[in-house]
């Protein structure tokens, strides 16, 4: 499987502020996801990031607020925009390559909005 | 619409003892089934996956999982527990596109 990073894997950061958390991965992908995990709770898929063209994302999500750039095959950027304590989660990425059917996922990066 | 369900948000074992994780799931096609594994401060790792193949599917670190289509479930089992099993598990569900739903989790505490 595909070896995922995150960057930064924490941060405290202010509300009102901005945060870009960065996923890479050592191989081409067909497929690359960002979700969150708020605490004590499950994941939920924010965004599929699309290469080359604008995110799809989920219900409840919009670009103002987590903006997603992938500019090539292994890399992506998530944006937590003017964040506020709601904010608080771990973001993950995941990444699926064609035909495999299973999605690998990142360290995730764990993030605190005081 | 695809769901899970996992049936149970708290298991505690003894060490050396068996492990059973219960969840059933909701699809409307033949669907893709996984069982993820987080152990804290970490990501997300892959135990195993049922992809219509056979029904017993083996995992890491001893576990498997038996897809039954009648009862709608997919429950996580391992004969013997050891300490380092303890963590939260997600049983997940996908249909034919990317999707992922995840269940609500079950956290597993292992007793010495």
């Amino acid at each position: 499987s595909a070896v995922i990073s995150q960057k930064p894997s924490r941060d405290i950061c202010q509300r009102g502020t901005s945060l870009t958390i960065q996923c890479q991965v050592d191989s081409q992908v067909t497929m690359m996801f960002w979700y969150r995990q708020q605490p004590g709770q499950s994941l939920t898929l924010i965004a599929t990031a699309n290469q080359g063209s604008e995110a799809t994302y989920e219900s409840g999500f919009v670009i103002d607020k987590f903006p997603i750039s992938r500019p090539n095959l292994t890399f992506s950027t998530l944006t937590v925009s003017n964040m506020s304590p709601e904010d608080s989660s771990i973001y993950l990425c995941s990444v699926e390559s064609s035909g495999q059917e299973t999605q690998y996922f990142g360290p995730g990066t764990r993030l605190l909005v005081l | 619409a695809q769901s899970v369900t996992q049936l149970d948000s708290h298991v505690s074992v003894s060490e050396g003892t068996p492990v059973l994780l219960r969840c059933n799931y909701s699809s409307s096609y033949s669907p893709s089934l996984f069982w993820y594994v987080q152990h804290p401060n970490k990501g997300l790792q892959l135990l195993l996956k049922y992809t219509s193949a056979a029904t017993l599917v083996k995992g890491i670190n001893g576990f498997e999982a038996e897809f039954k289509k009648s009862e709608t479930s997919f429950h996580l089992t391992k004969p013997s527990a050891h300490m380092s099993d303890a963590a939260e598990y997600f049983c997940v569900v996908s249909e034919n596109d990317y999707k992922l739903s995840f269940g609500a989790g079950t956290t597993v505490t292992v007793r010495a």
